[in-house]
């Protein structure tokens, strides 16, 4: 059973754009929203968090969006570079389920 | 940089072959985790533990068994290997009640 449901599956973005990833969950009780960040080879690395009481998040070109109510939060990248290509993974905890991943190419 | 390891980082075995991949950590962390991935892939919830003597089995375990009998190790063992057990196995460690997880580099598993 998946109780985050991630989307896209895959990505690609041109240098300089806009990189979107959404994430959905169903537990309430869940009160901290991890992304990680994985490159081929590796394992993944905590890269930015939030938990309920926010609404928003920003760590330089990463910024997570989160709407308690609908139950959704998004990651942005804002000026897309080719060093951000990788696999990002969205999760909840209390549960430490992830999300299924999305695959982002980012073009030069 | 997060003081997790595993080992072997590659293993090719036969089937029906019983094998143990490995796990430490030195950071003193309650909680740890085995995940299944294919490669780029969505990571499988396999087994985790809370603390020593404590294991729980996850959404992916019903061919693998883990033991914790010390905090910094968190071994997992395959009893009989098949094709279908070939990917990446991931470890990771969280802090008590931190939530932040920390991964190691992964065993990549063949079964032939």
């Amino acid at each position: 059973q998946q109780q985050v449901k991630q989307s896209p599956q895959s990505l690609i973005v041109q240098k300089g754009g806009i990189s979107i990833i959404n994430c959905a969950y169903e537990n309430t009780a869940f009160d901290y929203f991890p992304w990680y960040q994985q490159f081929p080879g590796k394992g993944p690395a905590l890269l930015i968090a939030i938990r309920p009481d926010v609404s928003e998040k920003k760590e330089g070109r990463f910024t997570i969006s989160f709407n308690k109510s609908a139950k959704q939060f998004s990651l942005h990248i804002m000026d897309s570079q080719p060093g951000d290509s990788a696999t990002y993974f969205c999760a909840a905890s209390n549960d430490m389920r992830f999300g299924a991943g999305t695959r982002l190419t980012v073009k030069p | 940089e997060a003081d997790i390891y595993q080992t072997p980082r590659y293993l090719v075995i036969g089937t029906g072959k019983k094998i143990t991949l490995e796990c430490s950590q030195t950071m003193g962390h309650d909680k740890m985790y085995w995940y299944q991935q294919d490669p780029g892939m969505e990571l499988h919830l396999i087994h985790y533990s809370y603390g020593v003597n404590s294991t729980e089995k996850g959404d992916l375990s019903s061919e693998s068994t883990v033991s914790r009998i010390r905090t910094e190790h968190f071994p997992l063992t395959l009893e009989s290997a098949r094709p279908s057990h070939t990917s990446q196995y991931l470890c990771a460690s969280e802090e008590h009640d931190a939530y932040e997880q920390y991964f190691g580099p992964g065993t990549r598993l063949t079964v032939t």
